[in-house]
């Protein structure tokens, strides 16, 4: 079954600094790859996605991720957080096997300090 | 944007209670999703649906759990006989096929008292 890993539950980050969150999973084949955002008492925002082709993908609000199979892993990032990117960050794996499902990781709180 | 709708934002209900938990997708979706997250866990998949019948369903999806599609734009979670360990935050999703991403709703809080 496949599973995801964001290993770290809260990271505080300056404002103006960069930003790295991780994320790593589990599935034996190639897999759907999402990241959303959750802002208190908001529902899940997607961010990006990786389906195939280039590994570096773009998403909105100046988002970015590299998928790295060689490492199983998805990493969020963004060259420069603004305070309003404050919020939980959530990465999950989608299995199409016909019909779809996600799996998420625990989250990544972000804090942005002043 | 079109979005996922979702009502009511809050739900309080004595343990025992039937709860209807309503959901808008977008309007030329096909599939649907209910999904649960537990204060501090993680978001949990609890069932799929398409083409008016339960494509996929995870293990917390049990005989207590039904889900409905009554009219063209409406999509239900009724959970029966309520217990304290239900209440979480409950997500609708929906997207256009099943290999487009899923558009999340803005979640139900449900309380079991």
């Amino acid at each position: 079954a496949q599973s995801v890993t964001q290993p770290d539950i809260h990271i505080t980050v300056s404002e103006g600094a960069s930003l790295e969150l991780r994320c790593n999973y589990s599935y034996g084949a190639t897999p759907y790859l999402f990241w959303y955002v959750q802002s208190p008492g908001q529902g899940l925002q997607l961010l990006l996605k990786y389906f195939s082709g280039d590994t570096l993908v773009q998403g909105i609000k100046g988002f970015e991720a590299e998928f790295k199979r060689s490492q199983s892993s998805f990493n969020l990032r963004k060259p420069s957080v603004h305070w309003s990117d404050a919020a939980e960050y959530f990465c999950a794996v989608g299995v199409y096997s016909g019909y779809s499902t996600l799996t998420f990781g625990k989250g990544t709180m972000l804090l942005v300090s002043p | 944007e079109p979005e996922v709708t979702q009502t009511p934002s809050h739900q309080v209900t004595q343990m025992g209670q039937e709860v209807i938990l309503r959901c808008v997708p977008i309007s030329n979706h096909l599939y649907f999703y209910w999904y649960r997250q537990i204060l501090g866990q993680k978001v949990e998949f609890l069932v799929s649906f398409y083409n008016n019948e339960i494509s996929e369903k995870s293990e917390i999806f049990d005989d207590q759990f039904s889900v409905e599609r009554p009219d063209g734009s409406n999509f239900t979670l009724k959970i029966r006989s309520t217990k304290l360990e239900d209440s979480a935050m409950y997500f609708c999703a929906s997207s256009g096929s099943s290999n487009q991403p899923q558009h999340f709703g803005d979640g139900t809080r449900l309380s079991i008292l």
